[in-house]
């Protein structure tokens, strides 16, 4: 059972560069996440899905697009990189019933220079 | 806006020591608080508690939810060096089925 699974593990960027980070769970999970790290801090939530065709903006979304078109899939688009965006990025998911964990990805590290 | 902050951000103690993390939240609709540890890559699940389950132990770990004070506290007993990590308070909010982090705690033991 592979769970929440984030590719690449690791990318730098050129600032100005695009890139996607692909996020992938065999759960049948409805709800996923997208969080930023930054170093020393807590979880910033970017954008979240309670569905496929359904996202929404988390408290970070700026700079970040999501789509979410299966049940599995949940993509991180970032569009013009900038330096500001050098962090860790954790997918996670969790099932559609009150109170249940949520599974993470191993995460992303990405380096904008 | 949905909050939740965790204290003390930092803290250091030698191993045998008991410590106590902090997390207090304001969200919409509360539906669960959940607890994770994070040692050097993807955050590990602890503890969940709701209204039907406000105390939850395990080992040396335990916790307990305060809905009046809306806040829950994390408990580690007789600490080791592998409790060296950054534990993470979660709060789900009912509205908009966010889950909401902490800023996190960094605990490190030392010998």
């Amino acid at each position: 059972n592979a769970g929440v699974t984030q590719t690449p593990k690791f990318r730098i960027l050129k600032i100005g560069q695009s890139m996607t980070l692909q996020c992938t769970q065999d759960m049948n999970h409805n709800y996923m996440y997208w969080y930023r790290q930054d170093p020393g801090m807590g979880l910033k939530l970017i954008y979240y899905s309670v569905g496929a065709g359904i996202t929404d903006k988390g408290e970070v979304p700026n700079g970040y697009n999501v789509s979410r078109s299966t049940t599995e899939d949940f993509p991180l688009r970032l569009e013009l990189a900038a330096p500001s965006q050098t962090s860790v990025y954790f997918c996670a998911s969790r099932r559609r019933v009150q109170g249940t964990e949520a599974f993470f990805g191993q995460g992303t590290r990405l380096t904008v220079v | 806006e949905d909050k939740v902050v965790q204290s003390p951000l930092s803290l250091v103690v030698h191993e045998g020591d008991t410590v106590t993390l902090n997390c207090s939240y304001e969200v919409t609709n509360f539906r669960s608080l959940l607890w994770y540890k994070q040692e050097k890559k993807a955050p590990t699940f602890l503890f969940m508690l709701t209204s039907s389950g406000i105390e939850k132990k395990s080992g040396r770990l335990s916790s307990i939810l305060d809905k009046k004070e809306l806040s829950s506290i994390l408990n580690i007993t007789a600490t080791q060096t592998g409790d060296s990590a950054i534990y993470l308070c979660a709060v789900e909010a009912g509205n908009t089925d966010k889950l909401i982090f902490g800023t996190g705690t960094r605990l490190q033991v030392f010998p």
